[in-house]
């Protein structure tokens, strides 16, 4: 069973629409959840970080988690050509010196005008 | 604020010179750094965890010597790839968090496109 998993897509939404990004992960340890957008040939950035269980909004994006069904997603409300990108869900274990990020192999979203 | 630069963001070079790749965080200090390593459409992969002033964890499957980590302060990590291959080709990421904040995000720098010939 992979770490952290995502529908490859593409996810094609027109513009204006809801576009909705979902991840489920396996390691129950978890405590930190991120959402990266990676633009083609770019380095990740970040979009949204959640910790807690329920919705975390930002602007055009909210995040939802649900740790008892091991599940993250992100909306992007009102979606632009801009947002076409690869979304990347990483999750956190953290304790002791550990923090690293476990990856998603990301979402294609593409949002046409 | 967190800003983390990487140098050189292109190179390329012979097959078996080594090349280094260096990795900053302009205006914070960073203990730990992580040095990932993406293929094309494929997702990061964590090869190693650099510590400040301690040797390197290297994830399964990555050689130790062949990918030589130097975390010799708090704003710098430096990544060696010894005897290039063509298979070694790839997009080179580092990460960095805030002393202290490790457990809120990582910032990534704008990456090194490295190919081998």
């Amino acid at each position: 069973q992979k770490e952290v998993e995502q529908n490859s897509g593409p996810l094609s939404v027109p513009e204006g629409a809801i576009a909705s990004l979902n991840c489920t992960y396996s390691d129950r340890g978890s405590q930190s959840f991120f959402w990266y957008r990676q633009y083609s040939g770019k380095s990740p950035e970040l979009i949204m970080s959640i910790y807690s269980n329920g919705d975390k909004e930002d602007g055009r994006f909210t995040a939802q988690l649900n740790k008892a069904s091991q599940y993250v997603s992100l909306l992007i409300r009102d979606s632009q050509p801009s947002d076409s990108a690869t979304y990347l869900c990483a999750v956190q274990r953290n304790g002791g010196s550990n923090y690293k990020l476990t990856f998603g192999k990301g979402t294609l979203l593409t949002v046409n005008p | 604020g967190a800003v983390v630069s990487q140098h050189p963001s292109r190179v390329i070079c012979k097959s078996g010179t080594s090349v280094k790749i260096e990795c900053r965080s302009l205006d914070f200090q960073a203990t730990t750094m992580f040095w990932y390593r993406q293929f094309p459409k494929q997702s990061l992969m964590l090869m190693a965890t650099s510590n400040e002033g301690s040797k390197a964890t290297y994830e399964q499957g990555v050689e130790k010597d062949k990918f030589l980590i130097n975390h010799a302060s708090l704003t710098l990590s430096t990544l060696t790839v010894t005897s290039a291959h063509p298979e070694d080709s790839s997009f080179y990421i580092c990460s960095a968090s805030p002393l202290d904040r490790e457990q809120e995000t990582q910032y990534f720098g704008p990456g090194t496109r490295l190919l081998v010939l």
